[in-house]
């Protein structure tokens, strides 16, 4: 496709749920970004890859959250045991460069809502 | 780490006159500063970007002033339409890291 694609867009989850959110890049970007962002609030970052390594992780909220890039283009980003504060709309993005030298082109995001 | 602050958070103004939102950061080391404009249910989008070795740049209707010194920069729409009506989100870059406002709801009374 020509953008960036995330799955699903919608999700609800029970409580104690664990979730998957899948995030095709733009074919050949180098950099993928997953961000959470809360109702009224602007995008927070979680973590960085470039290629397939996971060079930042430190804005994942708790060890609940994992993200992986295994081919260094699909990534998911895993929640384990859904809490309601992890409800928000987790947003992809990817760039052909590496740190800030590219534009950042977002995925429509995954909107998450726990019970 | 970088703290990033946008004003307004809301901003209505009539079709055709100007609209400017403003936003500062902390971390001197950024230098990277892209404007994104979101619709409603919508992917962010960028619209504008502006590098810390310049100090302004313009787009037709748009433009993006920064001032290093002050560590702010801004972002000014003119001869507003009603499709501008969005939230614009400012962001301040350091190496792989995107730090961003809070958003400002801009709405374009027509």
């Amino acid at each position: 496709g020509a953008g960036v694609s995330q799955s699903p867009r919608y999700k609800v989850a029970k409580r104690g749920q664990d979730v998957a959110l899948r995030c095709d890049p733009i074919s050949g970007h180098v950099s993928l970004f997953w961000y959470q962002q809360a109702l009224g609030q602007g995008p927070e970052f979680l973590t960085y890859f470039q290629n397939e390594a996971q060079l930042d992780k430190s804005g994942l909220p708790s060890d609940r959250f994992f993200a992986e890039r295994p081919e260094g283009s699909v990534s998911t980003l895993k929640i384990q045991r859904t809490q309601q504060e992890d409800s928000a709309v987790y947003l992809c993005a990817s760039s052909s460069g590496t740190a800030n030298t590219g534009e950042l082109f977002f995925g429509e995001g995954s909107r998450l809502t726990v019970l | 780490g970088e703290n990033v602050e946008q004003h307004p958070s809301t901003l209505s103004v009539q079709e055709g006159d100007s609209a400017v939102i403003k936003c500062t950061y902390s971390d001197s080391a950024s230098n990277y500063f892209p404007w994104y404009k979101q619709e409603l249910g919508k992917r962010p989008q960028l619209i504008i970007d502006i590098r810390s070795n310049v100090g302004e740049k313009k787009d037709q209707r748009i433009a993006v002033t920064l001032n290093k010194t002050a560590k702010h920069f801004s972002l000014h729409i003119t001869e507003t339409q009603p499709e501008d009506s969005a939230v614009y989100f400012c962001a301040a870059s350091i190496g792989n890291q995107f730090y961003f406002g809070t958003g400002t709801s801009l709405t374009v009374i027509p």
